[in-house]
This record gives C-alpha cells, sequence and structure tokens, in this order.
C-alpha cells in the first residue's frame, strides 16, 4: 500500500514568491495534517483538516493556508516567501482526527523549501 | 499549553550497547497522547510507538522498549544492543485528547551508534 506522498521534493523559490505544496493521503485515511520542520528542530505544526474542514490551526501568520479536497488530499499554500520559511515542509494523515484512537499520524517524506 | 522536553541533543554509543532516550512532558489535559518517532537522514518520520495516557504499562518490541511513568511525566525510550541502523533522530511528542491542537513535538535526539 502506498504511504502519504508529498510533492515536489525539492523546490526553490525567491522571496515574495507563492508556493504551492501537495500531499495525498494514505488510502481510507481522512485526516491530513501540516509541519514545519527547520533544520535542527522538531517539526512544528500549521493545520490540521479533517473531513475537508480546517480542524486545527498552529501559530503560523495568515501568509500560510491549506484546503483539503473531496479525495481527502491536500495543498498547503504560502504567499510572500520570507526566507524564515526556508524548512522541510511534512504531511501527515491519520485515519481519524488528530490520529485519535489506535491510528497514529503517518508522515509523508517532505517537501523541502529554500528561499533564496 | 503543552511542551515535550528532549534534554540530550546527541547520543553516540558503540554498536552493541544500550541506550536510553528520555523524555519529559507538560499538559494540563487528562487525556493525551505520547508518541516517538524516528528519522533517518532521509526525512520521513517513522511512528514507533503511541500511548494514552492511562495506560501506563511499559512496552517491549523487539530491541526498543519504552517505559511511561505519570508521576514524574516521562516517557523514556531504550534500544537494547543498538545497531548502526538505529542511528537516526528521535522524537518524543504529545497530542492532546481530541487531537486538533496536532502534534506537539520535542527538538529530538539525535543517536550515533558507531561500528
Amino acid at each position: 500500500d502506498a504511504g502519504v506522498t508529498q510533492s515536489p521534493t525539492h523546490l526553490i523559490k525567491t522571496r515574495g514568491q507563492q508556493v504551492t505544496l501537495r500531499c495525498s493521503p494514505i488510502s481510507g485515511h481522512k485526516s491530513v495534517s501540516w509541519y514545519q520542520q527547520v533544520l535542527g528542530q522538531g517539526p512544528q505544526f500549521i493545520f490540521q483538516y479533517y473531513e475537508k474542514e480546517e480542524r486545527g490551526r498552529g501559530n503560523f501568520p495568515d501568509r500560510f493556508s491549506a484546503r483539503q479536497f473531496p479525495n481527502y488530499s491536500s495543498e498547503l499554500n504560502v504567499n510572500a516567501l520570507l526566507l524564515g520559511d526556508s524548512a522541510l515542509y511534512l504531511c501527515a494523515s491519520s485515519f481519524a482526527q488528530g490520529g485519535m484512537g489506535n491510528q497514529p499520524q503517518h508522515f509523508g517524506d517532505g517537501t523541502r523549501l529554500s528561499i533564496l | 499549553a503543552q511542551k515535550v522536553t528532549q534534554a540530550q541533543t546527541e547520543i553516540s554509543v558503540v554498536e552493541k550497547e544500550d541506550v536510553t532516550l528520555d523524555c519529559v512532558y507538560e499538559t494540563r489535559d487528562t487525556t493525551y497522547y505520547l508518541f516517538w518517532y524516528k528519522q533517518p537522514p532521509s526525512g520521513e518520520l517513522v511512528f514507533l510507538i503511541r500511548r494514552n495516557s492511562f495506560d501506563e504499562q511499559n512496552e517491549i518490541s523487539g530491541r526498543y522498549s519504552w517505559n511511561f511513568q505519570k508521576s514524574t511525566s516521562s516517557f523514556n525510550f531504550t534500544i537494547t544492543a543498538s545497531q548502526v541502523v538505529d542511528s537516526a533522530v528521535y522524537f518524543c511528542a504529545l497530542i492532546r485528547g481530541g487531537g486538533a491542537d496536532g502534534l506537539t513535538f520535542g527538538k529530538g535526539t539525535h543517536l550515533i551508534i558507531q561500528p
């Protein structure tokens, strides 16, 4: 079975540009969460979507937005990119919201975003 | 607010030694879940274990074991007879009951197993 897939793998942008990252959850999973991992740190929670609705938001500016589609895939958009947005962006999926029950969050390989 | 502390930034041991990774957490919730994830150089976070706040039983899975103690708010991870393939960054994480806030991760412990 395919795991969580993210695209693209790597991305280079310049300051002020906009970027869209994509995530396909594990088949049957209805919850998708996004995390930002800066080099040398643990991942930081950005958003959670469950059944196509935003269910949670971390402490990130409004430049960050996301959505979930009817097939449960998701996109993360970041506008007006800053140098500090350079990071590994991880997508995680779970069957239930936030990994409740016996279903943990399973992560993809991430998209490495570099801002020049 | 929740917090996860992994005080050990980096640990280096020789292969076959036992090693324990420490995790201390803070939360005001009575229902919460604790996790350990492994992150090899490729970047993917690999799920290792999940524990809920009502289950303090220790768990063993092969060479891995976990010790959960609510009295000290700790959820430590021990690797017995370490192997080079165990080299990675290990993260401890916490999520409150309901799960809408996402996982709160520690800063990770970089484990180096030398041959």
